[in-house]
């Protein structure tokens, strides 16, 4: 069964460092990954998303997530935190060739960044 | 880029009664959307899948007698919520899926619906 974990219910950044959200997946065959923010009462925002190629994938807002096949990760990160990076972020995987694929989301981790 | 509404933002109804949600794509058509369910402080979970000219396909454990779905025309899709109860209460979101240039998946800014 395909399926994505989002480890981490919080992750509490100060302003200006580095942040990791992480994320795992299973699926099988070659999955596309995807990264939501969604701020409060809004719909979902998208970030980046992986589909194949260069292991590094840069996306919206200086967000950038690395693909790690042998772990099956997807962590998000961005160098430098700012306090408008507050959200709540959810990873998905859509599982096979195509993103018409049901999406799978992960549980969401709520960022907060403190200034 | 690419743009999914959906209308009303928020709803709030009386216990019984139907609500419908419609979901627009603004500026491609979808053969396929999607209806999400998100619960306070939880991940967002597939209802079902709205496929433009036939039946949705739903996700196990979903009423379809209870979530009807429409898909009339490329660009829109309606979730009536039929008999609607509080424990309906939920914020919906739709995505829409852009066959060109590329197949990806755009969502709407979701509905808030409260029922009394």
């Amino acid at each position: 069964a395909q399926s994505v974990a989002q480890p981490e219910d919080q992750v509490n950044v100060a302003e200006g460092n580095p942040l990791t959200v992480k994320c795992t997946y299973s699926v099988s065959g070659n999955p596309y990954l995807f990264w939501y923010v969604q701020y409060p009462n809004r719909g979902l925002q998208f970030l980046l998303k992986y589909i194949t190629g260069d292991n590094l994938v840069k996306g919206s807002y200086g967000f950038e997530a690395e693909f790690n096949k042998s772990q099956t990760s997807f962590h998000l990160k961005k160098p430098s935190a700012l306090v408008s990076d507050s959200a709540l972020y959810f990873c998905a995987v859509a599982p096979g060739y195509s993103s018409a694929s049901k999406i799978i989301f992960g549980s969401g981790t709520r960022l907060s960044i403190r200034p | 880029g690419a743009v999914v509404s959906q209308h009303p933002s928020w709803v709030i109804c009386k216990s019984g009664t139907s609500v419908k949600i419609e979901c627009r794509s603004l500026d491609f058509q979808a053969t396929t959307m999607f209806w999400y369910r998100q619960f306070p402080k939880q991940s967002l979970m597939l209802m079902a899948t709205s496929n433009e000219g036939s039946k949705a396909t739903y996700e196990q454990g979903v009423e379809k007698d209870k979530f009807l779905i429409n898909h009339a025309s490329l660009t829109l899709s309606t979730l009536t919520v039929t008999s609607a109860h509080p424990e309906d209460s939920s914020f919906y979101i739709c995505s829409a899926l852009r066959d060109y240039p590329s197949d990806e998946q755009f969502f709407g800014p979701g509905t808030r619906l409260t029922v009394l």
